[in-house]
């Protein structure tokens, strides 16, 4: 199984509410990622999970909050988000945290009204 | 972040030609670069990379070309298919820790 998986497809949420998203592989790989991409520009990076540690948060806001319950699994928690957050969020996954090669899902399509 | 940019956001070829996508990157440390394809409606799917110590790699029908001295990069894309149209992104890292896309070029093979 060569999949990253994500859900759901696409979602759609107020400024007040509260979601998730979800990440998924079954690859064994011990790095997990999560961009943030924007209509015709290209994917930037949110966060870094190494050994299901956070490693790298680039200066996100914490009105995202990441989570990894364990090796296979990534979460992005979302609330109070800005129509400005409306993105196509990307997870990828890679064998080691070192690892050049990410593997990424198809993404969430959000859509924050 | 770091400056990853391409000579030019469009491409367009007939199918059968050769195509050339150019990247230049600002940062010298960095002492990796990826290719990235990402088709619509999909995630970035990798193609190809080359460490800083090289200055050519091959893959099928691709060849990733590294100029440090000006810092610049391109996949070469041998007889173009249909199925090469997408977008391409060049990526670079340092140390393996952080990645940054450059802007991206949009691909379009003309049957």
């Amino acid at each position: 199984d060569t999949e990253v998986t994500q859900t759901p497809k696409h979602l759609v949420m107020g400024m007040t509410n509260k979601k998730s998203l979800k990440c998924e592989q079954h690859m064994g790989h011990r790095a997990m990622y999560w961009y943030k991409q924007k209509a015709k520009k290209p994917p930037e990076l949110m966060f870094v999970y190494s050994y299901e540690k956070l490693s790298i948060n680039e200066s996100v806001p914490s009105r995202f909050s990441p989570e990894c319950p364990n090796s296979s699994l990534l979460n992005l928690h979302l609330h109070a988000l800005q129509p400005e957050d409306s993105a196509l969020y990307l997870c990828a996954s890679s064998q080691r945290p070192s690892s050049y090669e990410q593997y990424f899902g198809p993404g969430t399509r959000l859509t924050v009204t | 972040g770091e400056s990853v940019g391409l000579h030019l956001p469009t491409l367009s070829v007939q199918e059968g030609d050769n195509s050339i996508i150019n990247c230049a990157y600002s940062n010298s440390a960095s002492d990796y670069f990826i290719w990235y394809k990402q088709e619509s409606g999909k995630g970035p799917q990798f193609i190809i990379d080359i460490r800083s110590n090289m200055d050519k790699r091959q893959g099928q029908r691709v060849t990733v070309l590294l100029n440090k001295t000006v810092k610049h990069l391109s996949l070469q894309i041998a007889a173009t298919q249909p199925g090469d149209s997408a977008v391409y992104f060049c990526v670079e890292s340092h140390t393996g820790n952080q990645f940054y896309f450059g802007t991206g070029t949009s691909l379009t093979v003309i049957p």
